[in-house]
């Protein structure tokens, strides 16, 4: 089974800085696919971007970019120019891609708060 | 542009209470699904579907019941409410499995 681990439960950015989230997974798959989700107050799940493993490019988003390491299983969100519109939680998530499994496996979260 | 649609958006139930939750998507998907999310936990799958007539269990499927009988519709039943089930509800649905999912805005489930 898969894990997804986000490693800090809440971060704060002042507004306009840059900021990086950490997120790591464990898998034996070798072709998968990994997303940033963004949770805001208003409790919708939005989407913020999109990888797919066997790209070794990083995906990235306007000001939201990712740093994937296959090897370290890492993949660390990146949120440049920070807007008080950015404050949400932030989920980090995974599924293998083909067979029959298609099961997205999210981590806790962490909670960004943007400061003026 | 309707999107995902959750019905209803709050919902209080007592123990034993059986009750569905409804999601409806208007946008020709194949995969559906069905989570909850409770607090310090993140989001968990309970079931999933490919496909109309196609569904499967997901993380923790236990006390819930899904079917998949038109594109549209992916209602969540559960049988006997527990408060173990207090939490909120999201259904999902994406053009295919690994395609970016599209979230309702959920329904907050409570059981008293």
């Amino acid at each position: 089974a898969q894990t997804v681990t986000q490693s800090q439960p809440e971060m704060s950015v002042q507004e306009a800085e840059t900021v990086t989230l950490s997120c790591t997974y464990d898998t034996s798959e070798n072709n998968y696919y990994l997303f940033w989700y963004k949770q805001p107050p208003s409790r919708q799940m939005i989407l913020v971007i999109r990888q797919e493993a066997y790209k070794q490019q990083n995906a990235t988003e306007n000001r939201f970019s990712v740093n994937f390491q296959k090897a370290a299983k890492s993949f660390s969100l990146k949120i440049s120019d920070s807007q008080l519109g950015d404050t949400a939680m932030y989920f980090c998530a995974f599924m293998k891609r083909g067979g029959s499994n298609y099961k997205l496996t999210f981590g806790k979260g962490t909670l960004l708060t943007v400061n003026p | 542009n309707a999107g995902v649609t959750q019905t209803p958006k709050f919902q209080v139930l007592k123990t034993g209470q059986s009750m569905t939750l409804q999601c409806a998507q208007d946008m020709n998907h194949e995969y559906m699904s069905w989570y909850r999310q409770d607090p310090g936990m993140g989001l968990r799958l309970i079931h999933y579907s490919v496909g109309a007539g196609i569904t499967d269990q997901g993380e923790v499927p236990n006390g819930y019941n899904v079917s998949r009988s038109t594109t549209e519709d992916f209602p969540l039943r559960l049988l006997s409410a527990a408060p173990s089930q207090t939490s909120v509800y999201f259904c999902a649905s994406s053009r295919a499995a690994s395609q970016p999912q599209h979230f309702g805005d959920g329904t907050r489930l409570s059981i008293l």
